[in-house]
């Protein structure tokens, strides 16, 4: 299994609700990661997991909010999102973090209205 | 600051010629490069890595070359087919430990 698996593939919510982006991996990976895409451009980092603990926030406003509850998950909770906060965000994964290949997820699109 | 960018936006080139994909980086520490392809609406795909220690790396239809001496990266695909048509990324592992950090990425467009 090589699957990074992201939940909802889509998502849409107002600028005062609250929501979670969910990521999920069974590879055994320690280090996890957040990125979030604008269209045409490459993907930014915002969050690094390591062995569950926060290793890197990429100065990300505190309206995102990570959380690794085990190994296998990683969540992003949002709040009071702003419309420009829509992009697609992308979960990675990686054996340990240092010098092994990534795998990501399909991502979820979020749109703010 | 360090970044890794990428000579060229939009790549064409017929089906079955071969492709090159270009990536200048500027961090010196860098000691590990991955290639993505990242096809519409999915997330980025693997495609090979290279470490610093090596000059070239081939898989499938692909290969890698590094050249540390100008700090470049490049991607080779042969014989390429319109299932190549992606937008590809070069990514650095930073020498934070584990900041994986994209390049500006190119659109190769296959024409049949």
């Amino acid at each position: 299994d090589t699957e990074v698996t992201q939940t909802p593939k889509h998502l849409v919510m107002g600028m005062t609700n609250k929501k979670s982006l969910k990521c999920e991996q069974h590879m055994g990976h320690r280090a996890m990661y957040w990125y979030k895409q604008k269209a045409k451009k490459p993907p930014e980092l915002m969050f690094v997991y390591s062995y569950e603990k926060l290793s890197i926030n990429e100065s990300v406003p505190s309206r995102f909010s990570p959380e690794c509850p085990n190994s296998s998950l990683l969540n992003l909770h949002l709040h009071a999102l702003q419309p420009e906060d829509s992009a697609l965000y992308l979960c990675a994964s990686s054996l340990t973090g240092t010098g092994t290949e990534a795998f990501f997820g399909q991502g979820t699109r979020l749109t703010v209205v | 600051g360090e970044s890794v960018g990428l000579h060229l936006p939009t790549l064409s080139v017929q089906e079955g010629d071969n492709s090159i994909i270009n990536c200048a980086y500027s961090n010196s520490a860098s000691d590990y490069f991955i290639w993505y392809k990242q096809e519409s609406g999915k997330g980025p795909q693997f495609i090979i890595d290279i470490r610093s220690n090596m000059d070239k790396r081939q898989g499938q239809r692909v290969t890698v070359l590094l050249n540390k001496t100008v700090k470049h990266l490049s991607l080779q695909i042969a014989a390429t087919q319109p299932g190549d048509s992606a937008v590809y990324f070069c990514a650095e592992l930073g020498n934070a430990g584990n900041m994986l950090t994209f390049g500006g990425g190119t659109r190769l467009m296959v024409k049949p």
